[in-house]
């Protein structure tokens, strides 16, 4: 069956701008969680919504990031302001249920800030 | 949550058993050992996971001694396929997170 999509798969934009990252989960996937991964790193974890509930945001950097999951099912990570700072690689993981040591994860995007 | 300490990197010959041991000392009594594989430009993989003894799956095996503050992830005759980063994560039975470290660039040689 389907994994977990991300688009864009590339994002490169101007520093000031705003992105919107989009993650689609495998279908019937009651967790979605967000990760950035520096070159080197392992992901580090962002946010975390249980069907539409964002129950953990603790990982955000900062009030420029926000994420949304509004139906419960596609889930959007907005940057606003970009900043050089930012650029990642950003990555979508889905899991069964909340407490599954099994999260797969998408191909991920790569976001540029210039 | 624990803090978890893997080697760098390892290399090994094509064909040989492959043990990456990870170190965590402070592993609470709910936490489990979770272990993810991850390939250059993919998301990381789940491996395998364990609360004690031995755990072996079609990829890998994990053993955990009776102490619980290492474990071992066991890779039999690995292939150039296998190069890859290798995670060791403590997890709580209760947690959703993953907490991942800088893991173990595994280089497989022909």
């Amino acid at each position: 069956g389907a994994g977990v999509s991300q688009s864009p798969r590339y994002k490169v934009t101007k520093r000031g701008q705003d992105v919107a990252l989009r993650c689609d989960p495998i279908s019937g996937h009651v967790s979605l969680y967000w990760y950035r991964q520096a070159l080197g790193q392992g992901p580090e974890f962002l946010t975390y919504f249980n069907y539409e509930a964002q129950q953990d945001k603790s990982g955000l950097p900062n009030d420029r990031f926000s994420a949304e999951r509004p139906e419960g099912s596609i889930s959007t990570l907005t940057i606003q302001r970009t900043e050089q700072r930012d650029s990642a690689m950003y990555r979508c993981a889905s899991s069964l249920g909340t407490t599954s040591y099994e999260q797969y994860f998408g191909p991920g995007t790569r976001l540029t800030v210039t | 949550l624990a803090k978890t300490t893997q080697p760098i990197s390892m290399d090994s010959y094509e064909g040989q058993e492959v043990n990456i041991t990870c170190s965590h000392n402070n592993i609470a009594t709910n936490d489990y050992i979770t272990w993810y594989q991850q390939f250059p430009s993919q998301g990381p993989r789940f491996i395998i996971q364990g609360y004690k003894t031995k755990v072996t799956n079609e990829v890998a095996s994990l053993f955990i001694p009776a102490d619980r503050k290492s474990s071992t992830l066991s890779l039999p005759r690995v292939s150039l396929s296998d190069t890859a980063v290798y995670y060791c994560l403590v997890k709580g039975a209760g947690s959703y997170q993953l907490t991942f470290g800088k893991g173990t660039k595994l280089s497989v040689i022909p």
